[in-house]
C-alpha cells in the first residue's frame, strides 16, 4: 500500500510565526486531503488538494502530484492553530493511508 | 454535511468483555471507515465497508469484527476486549464533493474513547 510520511513530526512556534508541513507519498494518490486535530481531538477537514495550490485564510496547500508530494503552509500562526496536523492519500482502492502527523505547539 | 454520530463516546470496559461501537450516517454515503488512533501511531485503518454487507480489513483488523446491515450503520465489535484495544476509534465516511469532479472528500465522526481495564 501507499506509504505516507510527513515532516517534521513536532514544531514549536511563537505567535505569529510562519511554518511550512511536508507530506511526502510513495506512490501517487488520486485524492489528498489535510486535517486538523484540535486539543479536543476533533478531526477537521482543512483541505483536498490532489494537485493544485488552495488557500483559506491563513493557511493554505500545494500539492505537486508529479514528485508525490503536498505542503500546507501556516502563516502567522495563532495559539488555535496548536494540535496535530495530518495528511492522508490514497488512489482508486478508496482507502485512505495517513501519516503520522505533525504535532504544533504555539506559544503566545 | 455528513451527519456522522459516533456511539458511545467514552466507554470503559473491563477485559475478555464484547464491546460494540457504531457509527450512523444520515446519509446514502457507500463508503465508510473504522481507525484507530494511538500515540506515535497516527491513525491506522482497521476495518472499511464498500456498501451493504460488502467490507473488508485493514492493516489492523485482528480482534476486531464489522457489520453493515443497512447503509446509515457501520458497527465495530471487539468480540473479547483486550488492553491492547484500549484507544480512540474514529469512523469516517467518503462522500462525494460536488463543487470538485472526481474528489471523494474524507469526514471524520467525532470519535469514541474505549478504555480497557
Amino acid at each position: 500500500g501507499i506509504q505516507v510520511e510527513q515532516s517534521p513530526p513536532d514544531l514549536i512556534l511563537q505567535e505569529g510565526a510562519n511554518s511550512t508541513l511536508r507530506c511526502n507519498f510513495s506512490d501517487s494518490v488520486n485524492n489528498l486531503q489535510w486535517f486538523h486535530q484540535n486539543p479536543w481531538g476533533q478531526l477537521i477537514n482543512l483541505f483536498y488538494i490532489p494537485s493544485g495550490t488552495k488557500q483559506n485564510g491563513r493557511l493554505s496547500a500545494t500539492t505537486v502530484a508529479t514528485e508525490r508530494y503536498s505542503l500546507l503552509y501556516i502563516s502567522s500562526s495563532q495559539t488555535t492553530d496548536s494540535g496535530v496536523y495530518f495528511c492522508a492519500g490514497w488512489g482508486g482502492s478508496y482507502i485512505p493511508t495517513f501519516g503520522r502527523g505533525t504535532s504544533l505547539i504555539v506559544h503566545p | 454535511d455528513a451527519g456522522i454520530t459516533q456511539s458511545p463516546r467514552h466507554k470503559v470496559t473491563e477485559t475478555g468483555t464484547p464491546v460494540t461501537l457504531r457509527c450512523h450516517q444520515t446519509e446514502n454515503h457507500r463508503y465508510m471507515y473504522w481507525y484507530r488512533q494511538d500515540p506515535g501511531h497516527g491513525l491506522r485503518l482497521i476495518h472499511y465497508s464498500y456498501g451493504v454487507k460488502d467490507t473488508d480489513k485493514g492493516e489492523v483488523s485482528d480482534g476486531y469484527s464489522v457489520s453493515r446491515s443497512k447503509t446509515e450503520d457501520f458497527l465495530l465489535t471487539l468480540e473479547s476486549a483486550t488492553s491492547s484495544q484500549t484507544s480512540v476509534y474514529f469512523c469516517a465516511i467518503s462522500e462525494r464533493d460536488r463543487a470538485v469532479s472526481g474528489a471523494n472528500v474524507l469526514t471524520f465522526g467525532a470519535g469514541s474513547r474505549l478504555t480497557v481495564l
